[in-house]
C-alpha cells in the first residue's frame, strides 16, 4: 500500500539556518503531495501542496517539489524563525479521495534564537 | 475559511464508560474524517464519511464505531473505553472527491481513559 516515509526528529535548529525535511513515498499511482503543519496545542493545517510532477508548492517561505524520478517532496525554508518550531508531517493522497491522506509520522522541528 | 469545531478540548474518562467525540464543519462538505495522533506512529485513520448515514473502516476502527446523522457532524464513539485508547483524536472534512482537496482539521481532543 501507500507510505510516507519522513526525517526522525527532533530537529533543532538555530533562528536563520536553512531547513531541510526529507518525505519520500510509496505509491502505485501518481499521488498529490501536501505539507501539514502542527503548532503546539492546535490541529493540522495545510501547509502547501503539489499535484503532478515538478510542481513546487510553496507558502510563508517554505518550498517542496514533487520529484517523480525520486519519489520525493522535501521541505525548504532558505531562513528559519523560532515561530516555525512546529511539527511537520508529509502526507499523499491517492485514488478516490474520499478516503483521506496517508501520513508520515512527523517531524518535530525546534527553532533556536 | 473552512471550520472544523471539535467539541471538547480534552476530556478524561474512565474505563468502561461510553464516549461521544462530536466534529461540526461548516462548509457542507461531504467527506468527513476521524484520526487518532500518537507519538511515534504519527496520524491512523479510523473511520470515514463520504455522505450522511454512509461510513467506511480506516485502517484502525477496533473498538471505535461512527454517526453521521447530518451532513455537518460526524461523532467518533468508543463503546466500551479502554485505557489503550488514550490519544490525540483529530477530527477533519473535505470539500470533494477529488484527491487534489486538501484535509481541513479540527484542534484535537485529547482523551485520557483511566
Amino acid at each position: 500500500g501507500d507510505s510516507v516515509t519522513q526525517m526522525e526528529g527532533p530537529v533543532t535548529l538555530s533562528e536563520e539556518a536553512f531547513l531541510t525535511i526529507n518525505c519520500t513515498y510509496t505509491a502505485t499511482g501518481y499521488p498529490s503531495l501536501f505539507w501539514y503543519v502542527q503548532y503546539p496545542g492546535e490541529g493540522l493545517q495545510l501547509l502547501l501542496k503539489a499535484t503532478k510532477a515538478d510542481d513546487k508548492g510553496s507558502n510563508k517561505g517554505f518550498e517542496a517539489t514533487y520529484r517523480k524520478e525520486t519519489t520525493s517532496f522535501h521541505l525548504e525554508k532558505g531562513s528559519v524563525q523560532v515561530s516555525d518550531s512546529a511539527v511537520y508531517f508529509c502526507a499523499l493522497s491517492e485514488g478516490g479521495g474520499a478516503d483521506g491522506l496517508t501520513f508520515g509520522k512527523g517531524t518535530h522541528l525546534i527553532i533556536q534564537p | 475559511d473552512v471550520k472544523v469545531t471539535q467539541s471538547s478540548r480534552y476530556l478524561v474518562k474512565r474505563t468502561g464508560e461510553k464516549v461521544f467525540l462530536e466534529c461540526v464543519q461548516d462548509m457542507d462538505h461531504e467527506n468527513m474524517f476521524w484520526y487518532r495522533q500518537d507519538p511515534g506512529l504519527g496520524l491512523r485513520l479510523i473511520y470515514f464519511s463520504y455522505d450522511v448515514k454512509m461510513k467506511e473502516k480506516g485502517d484502525i476502527p477496533e473498538g471505535y464505531s461512527v454517526s453521521r446523522e447530518k451532513k455537518e457532524r460526524f461523532s467518533l464513539i468508543l463503546e466500551s473505553a479502554s485505557t489503550n485508547q488514550t490519544s490525540m483524536y483529530l477530527c477533519a472534512s473535505k470539500e470533494s472527491h477529488s484527491y487534489n482537496s486538501p484535509l481541513h482539521f479540527g484542534n484535537g481532543t485529547r482523551l485520557t481513559v483511566t
